[in-house]
């Protein structure tokens, strides 16, 4: 089954603590994106990946970091998490064009 | 500049009736794709319909439509015949340019409309 999984799916934290959101998708897409999904604000691209070890930044790239080492995982990493990344976040894959495909969705608390 | 703009935060409809939720977008680029995606309460995101800029036919699917209006930049999702099962979060989205730029891997949002489907 084509799709993209996140985890962990829910997670509670403390500031400071660092903390990696996995993805992995197994479409062989090329394009991967993270975004955040706050209220009122829809969803908004944190940093996305073109490629195997091409990344960029997206509208709100600060205070995370992503890696694409392999085409099939892009994870999201938060050095020093604080609570204004208390959000929900997505992971989402394309081959490009029509369609992206989301992950499920990561609620991610941070006290 | 906000460039995807959806005005109604909330929206009723009676089951079985159509509802249209509005979106309004911003773009100088010629190339752009338009997307529909719903997110029920359990929270995924999924996808519904998808405009390209230079399709002259409005996409549908099933009970889906979009009633693209390029000169007015608007891209207004109907639902026919509303289920119960329609409730939900629906949001408007844009792809600018293509794929050099980047653009086929970033989407804008707008902020989303909430449907409640009453029986």
């Amino acid at each position: 089954e084509a799709q993209v999984t996140q985890n962990p799916r829910y997670l509670i934290t403390v500031t400071g603590k660092k903390l990696t959101v996995t993805c992995s998708q197994n479409m062989n897409h090329e394009y991967m994106s993270w975004y955040r999904q706050d209220p009122g604000l829809g969803l908004r691209q944190i940093y996305y990946s073109m490629n195997v070890e091409v990344t960029d930044k997206g509208d709100v790239p600060e205070g995370y970091k992503v890696s694409r080492k392999e085409k099939r995982n892009f994870p999201l990493i938060l050095e020093s998490p604080s609570p204004n990344q208390t959000s929900l976040y997505f992971c989402a894959s394309s081959l490009g064009g029509d369609e992206q495909f989301f992950g499920p969705g990561t609620r991610l608390t941070v006290l | 500049a906000q460039k995807i703009t959806q005005t109604q935060p909330g929206m009723f409809v009676q089951e079985k009736e159509a509802v249209t939720l509005d979106c309004t977008y911003d773009t100088s680029d010629q190339s752009y794709g338009l997307f529909w995606y719903k997110q029920p309460s359990s929270g995924e995101m999924i996808f519904l319909i998808y405009q390209g800029s230079y399709d002259e036919q409005n996409a549908t699917e099933g009970r889906y439509s979009l009633n693209f209006q390029k000169a007015r930049k608007s891209a207004n999702l109907v639902i026919s015949a509303s289920q119960l099962g329609d409730s939900a979060m629906y949001f408007c989205a844009m792809r600018e340019g293509g794929v050099f730029s980047g653009g086929y891997n970033k989407l804008i949002f707008g902020a989303g409309t909430r449907l409640a489907v009453h029986p």
